[in-house]
């Protein structure tokens, strides 16, 4: 089943920070976020594995928490650069080990204006 | 430098041709998938692969068809385009395991 992903677009200004959330009706396995740019491919940004396990690099940073099935996607001060669509990807709890593929929420349009 | 390879980039092709869109990794992984995409909109599962001679059927009903006879190969076939064909196919790898995919850049089709 496919996750759902809120909001479905932000507008921010330079500096100004956004939460991406991301909920599954299913146990889940894994979440993946991906970045994709108009006319590029998505770009892998970071997996989390377990549930209550944080990640970040930069300014961009993720929470997963296995209980509620539900993931968040942080960008603090954020940049121009981090203009683009955001989708989770999330693999079952069944499937473990990505062998069934990701299954892409619709995605978040991002915006962020100098 | 390891990458992911999608030729052609652009296609536009007549209804009934049938066509084969080229996927390859020089990373060496197991595990490859296909993708479809239409502007704007979320990712499909069409396809995919845990390794040499494995292929399966993704969430989205597909009339391609894919094989995988190299590891590095992962090839989509349509026998039969037409219009309703039309959007972005994207192939995909990755590690064996929970890893991160690695996206290639592309085939943009359109069926007139």
């Amino acid at each position: 089943q496919q996750p759902v992903q809120s909001p479905q677009a932000v507008i921010l200004r330079e500096g100004e920070d956004a939460v991406i959330n991301c909920s599954s009706s299913k146990a889940l396995y894994s979440v993946h976020w991906y970045r994709q740019k108009h006319g590029e491919a998505p770009v892998f940004l970071m997996i989390l594995l377990k549930g209550g396990e944080q990640k970040g690099h930069d300014k961009i940073s993720a929470s997963f928490n296995e209980k509620k099935q539900q993931s968040s996607l942080y960008l603090t001060a954020s940049q121009l650069s981090y203009s683009g669509t955001y989708f989770c990807g999330t693999e079952g709890r069944w499937s473990g080990g990505g062998a069934d593929g990701l299954t892409f929420g619709k995605g978040t349009h991002l915006i962020i204006q100098p | 430098e390891a990458d992911i390879y999608q030729t052609p980039r652009y296609l536009v092709i007549g209804t009934g041709k049938k066509i084969t869109l080229e996927c390859s990794q020089t990373m060496g992984h197991d595990k490859m998938y296909w993708y479809q995409q239409d502007p704007g909109m979320e990712l499909h599962l069409i396809h995919y692969s845990y390794g040499v001679n494995s292929t399966e059927k993704g969430d989205l009903s597909s009339e391609s068809t894919v094989s995988r006879i190299r590891t590095e190969h992962f090839p989509l076939t349509l026998e039969s385009a037409r219009p309703s064909h039309t959007s972005q196919y994207l192939c995909a790898s990755s590690e064996t395991g929970s890893n991160g995919y690695t996206f290639g850049s592309g085939t943009r089709l359109t069926v007139v």
